[in-house]
C-alpha cells in the first residue's frame, strides 16, 4: 500500500484529455516535496514523463503537463493518442519515512 | 549520453543473497547532483524504491528492506551494486537501477533507467 495513491486506471479516446491523481498527505507532497512522473510502456523500463511538478524533459511532447497543489499533483494528457497507452506512476519523497515514494500505478487505456 | 547496465543472476534460491551490479557509462559517478538507486517491480506490480547511494558512500534504504539491503559503490569500476539477503518468492521482481538527480532543492528524480533485469526467486 503507497502512501501516495493514484487511481489503477484511466480511459480516453483518441483526441481527448485525460487526468490522471497522484494524491499524498502532509509527510510527503503536503510538505512541499516535488512531485515526478514517469511513463512505462510494456515491456520497458519506466520513463522520466516530468520533474519538478510541471517541467519536461527534452523530447517529452507538451501534450504532457504536470500540476500541483496541496497534497495532490495531476499529470494532463492533452490529444490522447494511441501510442500513449501505458502505465503512469507519480513519484515524491515522504519526509516521515525517510524513503523516496512511487504512487501505485495507473494503467491508461486508449479506446 | 548517460547509461545503466543492470548485470546479475537471473535466479536466486530462497534464503539466500540476491546479488546485482549496475554499470554506469557516459558520465560520472562521483558527480555532485548524481545519487545511484536501486528500484524493483514484481510481475504485474507497481514500482518499489530499495535504496540509493551517494558516491561518497553514504545510502538510504526502504525502511521496509534495511535489514536485508547493502548498496555498496565502486568509483573506480563505475559501478554499484546491490545486495539482498535472506529472500523469498516475494523478492522476485524485474530489478532496475536508475540515477537519481538531485537539483537544488528537489529531492530528485529518477533519470535515466537500466533496461531491468529479471531476479526470480526460486528452488
Amino acid at each position: 500500500q503507497s502512501v501516495v495513491t493514484q487511481p489503477p486506471s484511466v480511459s480516453g479516446a483518441p483526441g481527448q484529455r485525460v487526468t490522471i491523481s497522484c494524491t499524498g498527505s502532509s509527510s510527503n507532497i503536503g510538505a512541499g516535496y516535488d512531485v515526478h512522473w514517469y511513463q512505462q510502456l510494456p515491456g520497458t523500463a519506466p520513463k522520466l514523463l516530468i520533474y519538478d511538478n510541471s517541467n519536461r524533459p527534452s523530447g517529452v511532447p507538451d501534450r504532457f503537463s504536470g500540476s500541483k497543489s496541496g497534497t495532490s499533483a495531476s499529470l494532463a494528457i492533452t490529444g490522447l493518442q494511441a501510442e500513449d497507452e501505458a502505465d503512469y506512476y507519480c513519484q515524491s519523497y515522504d519526509i516521515s519515512l525517510t524513503a523516496w515514494v512511487f504512487g501505485g500505478g495507473t494503467k491508461l487505456t486508449v479506446l | 549520453q548517460l547509461q545503466l547496465q543492470e548485470s546479475g543472476p537471473g535466479l536466486v534460491k530462497p534464503s539466500e543473497t540476491l546479488s546485482l551490479t549496475c554499470s554506469v557509462s557516459g558520465g560520472s559517478l562521483s558527480s555532485r547532483t548524481n545519487y545511484w538507486g536501486w528500484i524493483r517491480q514484481p510481475p504485474g506490480k507497481g514500482l518499489e524504491w530499495i535504496g540509493t547511494i551517494y558516491y561518497s558512500g553514504s545510502t538510504y534504504y526502504n525502511p521496509s528492506l534495511k535489514s536485508r539491503v547493502t548498496i555498496s559503490v565502486d568509483t573506480s569500476k563505475s559501478q554499484f551494486s546491490l545486495k539482498l539477503s535472506s529472500v523469498s518468492a516475494t523478492d522476485t521482481a524485474v530489478y532496475y537501477c536508475a540515477r537519481l538527480l538531485k537539483d537544488g532543492s528537489s529531492d530528485g528524480w529518477f533519470d535515466p533507467w537500466g533496461q531491468g533485469t529479471l531476479v526470480t526467486v526460486s528452488s
